[in-house]
């Protein structure tokens, strides 16, 4: 069985421009976090989607990031226009149950804002 | 609301010597408590758990935790250390607080020495 999938691993760009990075969970997996892990410090929590619709989204820094959950499958996180301090490591997770909390994670994607 | 800390970024042991890891919690509901693993290069991969029950909860590759009400604490252990344990340990709270979000530590990165 595949695990959770990541796009692209690692993305480097320029401050003012746009990165999409893509996240494919687990099959039959209902639920998908978003985290975000800033210079080695805690992985705080984004959004949760079940199925297409956004959950939670608490914790989603501001307007310039736009997440999205077609048809309840992969999601993507867009960040536009990217400034410095969005660089870091961003996990998605997925679960199939919502209130386990056991989280199913894939290997992140590093995005560096030069 | 929910919080975890995490005391030491780093701990360094001797192979086969004890390893303690520390994880206090803050936590408003009845707390599930979570250590998830980060080898080089890999997603986070759960450990083990605590939701309700016993309070010493055994995990993968001989690790156990301790659920700890009056200390507020979650500490990991695993009584000797292996070459392979090498990796960064995060501790996780999450809870029904009318949703559900997994809110992790800072990280302790273990370093085995041979």
């Amino acid at each position: 069985e595949a695990g959770v999938t990541q796009f692209p691993s690692h993305s480097v760009i320029e401050k003012g421009q746009t990165v999409t990075l893509r996240c494919d969970p687990i099959s039959g997996h209902d639920n998908l976090y978003w985290y975000r892990r800033v210079m080695g410090k805690e992985i705080k929590f984004l959004l949760h989607f079940v199925k297409e619709s956004k959950q939670d989204e608490s914790g989603m820094p501001n307007n310039r990031f736009l997440a999205e959950r077609t048809g309840g499958t992969y999601s993507t996180l867009k960040v536009q226009p990217a400034e410095l301090e969005d660089s870091g490591v961003y996990f998605c997770a997925s679960s199939p149950n919502w209130n386990t909390g056991e989280l199913f994670f894939g290997e992140g994607s590093r995005l560096t804002v030069l | 609301a929910q919080s975890v800390t995490q005391l030491g970024s780093h701990v360094s042991v001797s192979e086969g010597a004890l390893v303690l890891l520390r994880c206090n919690y803050s936590s408003s509901v009845p707390p599930y408590l979570f250590w998830y693993v980060q080898y080089p290069n890999q997603g986070l991969q759960l450990l083990l758990k605590y939701t309700t029950g016993a309070t010493l909860v055994k995990g993968i590759n001989g690790f156990e935790a301790e659920f700890k009400k009056s200390e507020t604490s979650f500490h990991l252990t695993k009584p000797s250390a292996h070459m392979s344990d090498a990796a960064e340990y995060f501790c996780a709270v999450g809870g029904n607080t009318g949703g559900f979000k997994t809110i992790f530590g800072a990280g302790t990165r273990l370093f085995v020495k041979a």
